[in-house]
């Protein structure tokens, strides 16, 4: 099955500088990356999400990039500000019908943005 | 904002016991998946429902079961419960079988005691 491995598990910016997050899959059928914004005590949110046949998407100060090839994907945020502070994490799946939908997440990174 | 519900917010049981969880739908979502989030980890993947029907399992045991209902609405049931399934219990819906964005619940805190 997919396995999927995220890093870094923590990461602490100032505010106003740039955030990344990298993932990287084995399962080179998965063909959706969604990204989830998890803040304590609730239920996770979803940011921004990527097809493989985009290499890259922008909503505002995030950005996501997939490398098919090597088989990874990135979340950047830029000019963090401190309600960004959460758990962040990655997924993949195939998409579609039947039973090939099942995201496996990986194991998510706590951003800190201090002010 | 999500209009994915679930009850209870929180539940604790004893080791054997059998709990139901439940999940109503956003409005119009048909397919419904369950996770179960471990502190510190990422959601895990259980099982996915639609049209009523049990459609793609991760790897939990039997003991993990459940339903959806006509108006799509979920429950989860968990039998002869043990100590590691104390986790948080998370609903996520998606508008239709092609649809692949997934919303979640805000899920329920089992502790199984």
């Amino acid at each position: 099955g997919e396995n999927v491995e995220q890093h870094p598990s923590t990461l602490s910016v100032q505010e106003g500088d740039s955030a990344v997050i990298k993932c990287t899959y084995s399962d080179s059928a998965s063909n959706y990356f969604p990204w989830y914004k998890q803040e304590l005590g609730k239920r996770p949110q979803l940011i921004i999400d990527i097809r493989s046949n985009v290499g890259e998407k922008k909503d505002q100060r995030i950005a996501v990039t997939l490398n098919k090839t090597a088989k990874h994907f990135s979340l950047h945020i830029t000019e963090t500000q401190p309600e960004d502070s959460a758990v962040y994490f990655c997924a993949a799946t195939k998409r579609g019908g039947g039973s090939n939908y099942k995201l496996t997440f990986g194991k998510g990174t706590l951003l800190t943005v201090n002010p | 904002e999500t209009g994915v519900t679930q009850s209870p917010t929180h539940l604790i049981k004893t080791r054997g016991q059998q709990v139901t969880l439940r999940c109503s739908s956003q409005s119009g979502h048909n397919t419904v998946s369950w996770y179960q989030q471990a502190l510190g980890q990422g959601p895990q993947f259980i099982f996915q429902y639609y049209r009523e029907e049990e459609n793609g399992r991760g790897n939990f045991p039997p003991r993990f079961s459940g339903l959806q209902f006509p108006n799509y609405s979920s429950e989860l049931n968990v039998n002869a419960l043990e100590l590691d399934d104390s986790a948080l219990y998370l609903c996520a819906t998606r508008q239709n079988w092609e649809n692949e964005k997934l919303f979640f619940g805000s899920g329920t805190q089992l502790s199984v005691l």
